[in-house]
């Protein structure tokens, strides 16, 4: 079955400590893989994508992603975090021919300590 | 300004009642779409449109209706049928519905039952 998993449900990091969300995917392609932000209360932001090409991919507000097909993920990084990087983050996926519709995973809560 | 709006930011149900949630855009997209948030459980796809006058189900559109009569309009009724309705729902809009390359969110509306 296809799906979508972030394994961690809250995070707390330190104010400059680097920082790694996980993302896991099941299917049998590679789907179209992306991750948004959310601000309590807010709608969510697109922070980057992967369609196809290179592996690394950079986003915005200095975050990165990196695609490993052998393990099926796209996990999202940021070398040192700033404390207006508490939010909530969403990984996201298009598996193709599924009639492309974008499948969220259930989140996890990034709190920033100062 | 372009982007997407929603209204409105809170809104509340008696028993039975229906009540319809806006999003406007003017994006010029030409698909939109509306997700349901629970605590957990991330987003899940109720409605989707691709064009004008067309809409398909998501994953849980039991109790909720939606039309397109215009494009930059994909309103949401959340009917009697739903028991529990108590989220935030928040509407998107975006470019190519094939890769949901790219999609915009409105802020949200939280809707509660009383």
């Amino acid at each position: 079955a296809q799906s979508v998993t972030q394994p961690d449900i809250h995070i707390t990091v330190s104010e400059g400590a680097s920082l790694e969300l996980r993302c896991n995917y099941s299917y049998g392609a590679t789907p179209y893989l992306f991750w948004y932000v959310q601000s309590p209360g807010q709608g969510l932001q697109l922070l980057l994508k992967y369609f196809s090409g290179d592996t690394l991919v950079q986003g915005i507000k200095g975050f990165e992603a990196e695609f490993k097909r052998s393990q099926s993920s796209f996990n999202l990084r940021k070398p040192s975090v700033h404390w207006s990087d508490a939010a909530e983050y969403f990984c996201a996926v298009v598996f193709t021919g599924g009639g492309n519709k974008l499948t969220f995973g259930t989140g996890t809560q990034l709190k920033v300590e100062l | 300004d372009g982007g997407i709006t929603q209204s409105p930011k809170y809104l509340f149900r008696k028993e039975g009642q229906n009540v319809t949630l806006s999003c406007e855009q003017n994006l010029n997209h030409d698909a939109m779409y509306w997700y349901r948030q629970d605590p957990g459980q991330g987003l899940r796809l109720i409605y989707y449109s691709q064009i004008v006058n067309d809409f398909q189900k998501g994953d849980i559109a039991e109790g909720y209706s939606v039309s397109r009569e215009k494009k930059e309009s994909f309103p949401l009724t959340v009917t009697s049928a739903q028991k529990n309705p108590t989220a935030f729902y928040l509407c998107a809009s975006g470019v190519r519905a094939a890769t949901n390359e790219k999609l915009f969110f409105g802020s949200g509306t939280q809707l509660s039952v009383l």
